[in-house]
């Protein structure tokens, strides 16, 4: 069955840090997402991203984070000069008929 | 905007007990709704959704949910629970708004423990 895939699983970054977020979303799906999950919270959404442009934001994704879709293949997420309280979960995610498809997530820890 | 709440925060059963997991959102438009599983140190699966049609909705490993709309309600059942069903599970909501684009709001999450 196909899958999204994220790397790295885990990433540990100095505070004021740049990270960027990998994703590989499942090949024919159209509609791309990040949502993180913060230690003990809810998953909360942050972005929507369609036909290579934001569609839709929460806000929570203020100018510190961008996505890009690179090349046919990638999606990622950028935080530019990472906080503390950006250490959580971060679950890439694309849909199609089928659904809504999440990949196993980036642990992220902001030292 | 949607909201989804979930009436338990933790459920502790026995093996082959029954399992009811409480879903209920707030939203005046049509809605697609869904349970996701997160097994401990592993992602979100998808166990079932619903977009339209029969309201009650089988999913894998023997779950299956129920759609009430007169009291926005998605409740997720099993009638028999194994150990290996320990996980936190997560109901969640998506506005119909265009095909194939799902928003999630999701609740809180019930963790559940199976007691061997």
């Amino acid at each position: 069955e196909p899958e999204v895939t994220q790397t790295p699983s885990h990433q540990v970054t100095q505070m004021g840090q740049e990270v960027i977020l990998r994703c590989v979303p499942i090949s024919n799906h159209l509609y791309f997402y990040w949502y993180r999950q913060i230690l003990g919270q809810k998953v909360e959404f942050l972005v929507s991203f369609y036909n290579n442009e934001i569609s839709e934001k929460s806000e929570i994704f203020d100018d510190q984070f961008s996505v890009e879709r690179p090349d046919g293949s990638n999606f990622t997420l950028k935080i530019r000069s990472t906080k503390l309280e950006d250490s959580a979960m971060y679950f890439c995610a694309s849909s199609g008929k089928a659904g809504k498809y999440f990949g196993p997530g980036t642990r992220l820890l902001v030292l | 905007a949607q909201s989804v709440s979930q009436h338990n925060h933790h459920v502790i059963l026995s093996e082959a007990a029954s399992l009811e997991l409480g879903c209920n959102y707030s939203y005046g438009g049509t809605v697609n709704l869904f349970w996701y599983v997160q097994y401990p140190g592993q992602h979100l699966q998808l166990l079932l959704k619903y977009f339209s049609g029969d309201p009650l909705v089988k999913g894998i490993k023997g779950f299956e949910a129920e759609f009430i709309k007169s009291k926005f309600s998605f409740n997720l059942r099993k009638p028999s629970v194994q150990w290996s069903d320990t996980a936190e599970y997560f109901c969640a909501v998506s506005p119909l708004l265009f095909i194939n684009d799902y928003k999630l709001s999701f609740g809180a999450g019930t963790t559940v423990t199976v007691r061997a």
